[in-house]
């Protein structure tokens, strides 16, 4: 079975710095996909990043960008110019490509300081 | 702009209650899920649908079961509600295909007393 794993339950990040969100995952598949989702305080989780696992090419949306490393089985979320809305939950999650369902990491909380 | 919405925020109820929670989207997604959301656990699954009148066990099925008469609107019923379903529920639809992620509803509260 394939598992999740967020091995920092909480971080802090100086505004306008960057900072890395760890995610590890084990598979036996070779074709899946993977995400980084945030939760802020208001509870509505929304999808920040996707990354297709065939594709070598890290994934980018504006300040934040994914390293995608298939062999060491590692995705991990680098947030830069880090600004206070940025302050939220982050759950990574995966994808089998020929299922509908997602396993998700236990979750990140992200603290922005001013 | 799409949505999903989940009927309650906050709800609470007795203990042995049936509770009903409702999720409606309205994006014409195929799949739809319910997820209980716990600190320390991050999100379980507990019941999916991929189409009408469908339904799969999730992970951690035990005490629930969910509904799915229409293709917009999935439902999960807690028979007899225990103190340890108190928890965050969020529901989620997404499209059969493609690689498209989860949308999200904004979660109901649930606290069983």
């Amino acid at each position: 079975a394939q598992t999740v794993t967020q091995s920092q339950p909480e971080m802090s990040v100086q505004e306008a710095e960057t900072v890395t969100l760890s995610c590890t995952y084990d598979t036996s598949e070779s074709d899946y996909y993977l995400f980084w989702y945030k939760q802020p305080p208001s509870r509505q989780m929304i999808l920040v990043i996707r990354q297709e696992a065939y594709k070598q090419q890290n994934a980018t949306e504006n300040r934040f960008s994914v390293n995608f490393q298939k062999a060491a089985k590692s995705f991990s979320l680098k947030i830069s110019d880090s600004q206070l809305g940025d302050a939220a939950m982050y759950f990574c999650a995966y994808r089998s490509s020929p299922t509908y369902k997602y396993i998700f990491g236990t979750g990140t909380r992200l603290k922005v300081l001013a | 702009d799409v949505k999903v919405t989940q009927s309650s925020r906050y709800l609470v109820k007795r203990t042995g209650e049936k509770v009903f929670l409702e999720c409606v989207q309205d994006m014409d997604h195929e799949n739809m899920f319910w997820y209980r959301q716990d600190p320390g656990l991050g999100l379980r699954l507990i019941y999916f649908s991929y189409d009408v009148k469908m339904k799969e066990k999730g992970d951690i099925p035990e005490g629930y079961s969910v509904s799915r008469e229409k293709k917009e609107r999935f439902s999960l019923i807690l028979e007899s509600a225990s103190t340890n379903q108190t928890s965050m529920y969020l529901c989620a639809s997404s499209l059969r295909q493609g690689l498209g992620g989860y949308t999200f509803g904004s979660g109901t509260r649930l606290t069983v007393v």
